[in-house]
C-alpha cells in the first residue's frame, strides 16, 4: 500500500510558466512533507518543506501548498527554468517509535522544462 | 558542516556474487542512518535505517543486510547478488525531518 502517491509520472512545461506538481497522501499520521529534487546519476537534493500546522510555505520560486483535509500537497515552480527539469519526489515524515524521521517517498515525477 | 560520503559511483557485480557498499557521514554524530534504493518506475523505497551503532531495521525483506560498525559508517551488504538487485543506491542521514543523500551507487548485476 502506498502512502505517498505521485500520480503524475512526468510533466512538461514551457520555460517561464508556472510546474504545478501534486502529491497525494494516505496515512493522517503525517506531519512534515518535503519535496526533494533529483538529477540522473545523483542523490535528491532537500529543496522545501512544510508543516502539517501550515498551509503554505514559500522560498523563492518553489511555493509547496498543503491541505490537509484533502490530504493532498503541492509544489508550484514559477516561472519555471530549464534547470529546473529533474525528478521530484514528495516526500512525508513518519513519526512513531524508532522510526522516528523516517521519510517515506513518492515514486517521483519527472519535470521537463523546455526553452 | 555535514558531508555524506557513499562509495562506489559505479559497480557491475555478476549474479552470486558478494556486494559491500560503504557509507560515511562527517560533521555529525549520532545520526540516523539510512540505505534507499531507487529501481526504475518505483520511486525511492527505504531499505534498512539504524538510529546508532550496532541497531540496524528492515523495511522490507531482502536479499541484502546492513551493518553499522562505527557511528559514522553504514554498510549495506550481500552474500549472493541477484539479478532484482540491481539498482540506484543511496545513503542517507537526517537531522529532525530532513534527509541528506549521499551521490548513489549504480550497481548492476549481470
Amino acid at each position: 500500500d502506498q502512502q505517498v502517491k505521485q500520480n503524475s509520472p512526468s510533466l512538461s512545461v514551457q520555460e517561464g510558466r508556472i510546474s504545478i506538481l501534486n502529491c497525494d497522501y494516505t496515512n493522517s499520521m503525517f506531519d512534515y512533507f518535503l519535496w526533494y529534487k533529483k538529477y540522473p546519476a545523483e542523490g535528491p537534493t532537500f529543496l522545501i518543506s512544510i508543516s502539517s500546522i501550515k498551509d503554505k510555505n514559500e522560498d523563492g520560486r518553489f511555493t509547496v501548498f498543503l491541505n490537509k483535509s484533502a490530504k493532498h500537497l503541492s509544489l508550484h515552480i514559477v516561472p519555471s527554468q530549464p534547470g529546473d527539469s529533474a525528478v521530484y519526489f514528495c516526500a512525508a515524515s513518519v513519526r512513531y517509535g524508532g522510526s522516528q524521521g523516517n521519510l517515506i517517498f513518492g515514486k517521483g515525477t519527472k519535470l521537463s522544462v523546455k526553452p | 558542516s555535514q558531508t555524506i560520503h557513499q562509495w562506489p559511483a559505479t559497480l557491475v557485480q555478476p549474479v552470486g556474487s558478494p556486494l559491500s557498499l560503504e557509507c560515511t557521514v562527517e560533521g555529525t554524530s549520532n545520526p540516523n542512518l539510512y540505505w534507499y534504493r531507487q529501481a526504475a518506475g518505483r520511486g525511492l523505497q527505504l531499505l534498512f535505517y539504524s538510529v546508532g551503532i550496532g541497531q540496524i531495521s528492515s523495511e522490507v525483506p531482502q536479499n541484502l543486510s546492513a551493518s553499522r560498525p562505527q557511528d559514522r559508517q553504514f554498510i549495506l551488504s550481500s552474500k549472493k547478488l541477484l539479478l532484482s538487485d540491481s539498482g540506484f543506491y543511496l545513503c542517507a542521514w537526517s537531522e529532525r525531518e530532513k534527509a541528506f543523500f549521499g551521490q548513489g551507487t549504480r550497481l548492476t548485476v549481470v
